[in-house]
């Protein structure tokens, strides 16, 4: 059984510029969530999806988008970059909706915006 | 709007003292609440999920209980070691809310 994976490891990027990151959900998990932790702070929620659809949405603005694949992957694009975006980003699957089972989180993404 | 507090913020003991870690919430109507250890610049190992009829799970020297009344979680780790060394974080709800995290130091 494979576990969460994103790619991603590191990434660098310019003010301005666009990015995509990817995650591969667990086996047998049919949902998705993204997280935002930035230095010294706990993770905070972006979006969750479900079956391709978002299932909920924290408190980020628009140009933080996101896709769910029929084999349940992920995707999270982050348009405008800015400064304040540098971060981990961790992708975590479950198999349903409100994570009875829990949630597994990846290994993350750590972005740099410069 | 579900606000998770942790407490202590850091913490520093002694390698083999037991010690308890603290996780409360706000809103009481929660489906599960999930603690996870996280490495410096890695990502989240999950330690011990209670779910909402659950009061209590214990994972080796880790035991974690839920008192959803009073808001209320605690991690309670036996004889630690150096290797638990890492920052504990708390998780509650649908859509995971976590606390700021405790940074634990066991030192040799």
């Amino acid at each position: 059984e494979t576990g969460v994976t994103q790619s991603p490891t590191h990434l660098i990027k310019t003010r301005g510029q666009q990015v995509t990151l990817r995650c591969s959900s667990q086996s047998g998990h049919n949902t998705v969530s993204w997280y935002q932790q930035a230095l010294g702070q706990g993770p905070q929620f972006i979006f969750q999806y479900y079956r391709e659809e978002e299932n909920g949405r924290g408190n980020f603005p628009p140009r933080f988008s996101g896709l769910q694949f029929p084999n349940y992957s992920s995707e999270l694009n982050v348009n405008a970059l800015e400064l304040d975006d540098s971060a981990l980003y961790l992708c975590a699957s479950s198999q349903d909706r409100v994570a009875n089972y829990g949630y597994t989180f990846g290994s993350g993404t750590r972005l740099t915006v410069v | 709007k579900q606000e998770v507090t942790q407490i202590p913020a850091a913490l520093s003991v002694p390698e083999g003292e037991n010690l308890v870690l603290n996780c409360s919430f706000t809103d009481s109507a929660i489906y599960n609440l999930q603690w996870f250890r996280q490495d410096p610049g890695k990502g989240l190992t999950s330690l011990l999920l209670i779910q909402s009829s659950q009061r209590e799970q214990t994972s080796g020297r880790l035991n974690a209980s839920l008192d959803k009344s009073s808001g209320r979680s605690t991690l309670y780790i036996a004889a630690s070691q150096p290797g638990d060394s890492a920052t504990y974080l708390c998780a509650v709800g649908q859509n995971f809310v976590f606390g700021p995290g405790t940074r634990l130091s066991v030192l040799p």
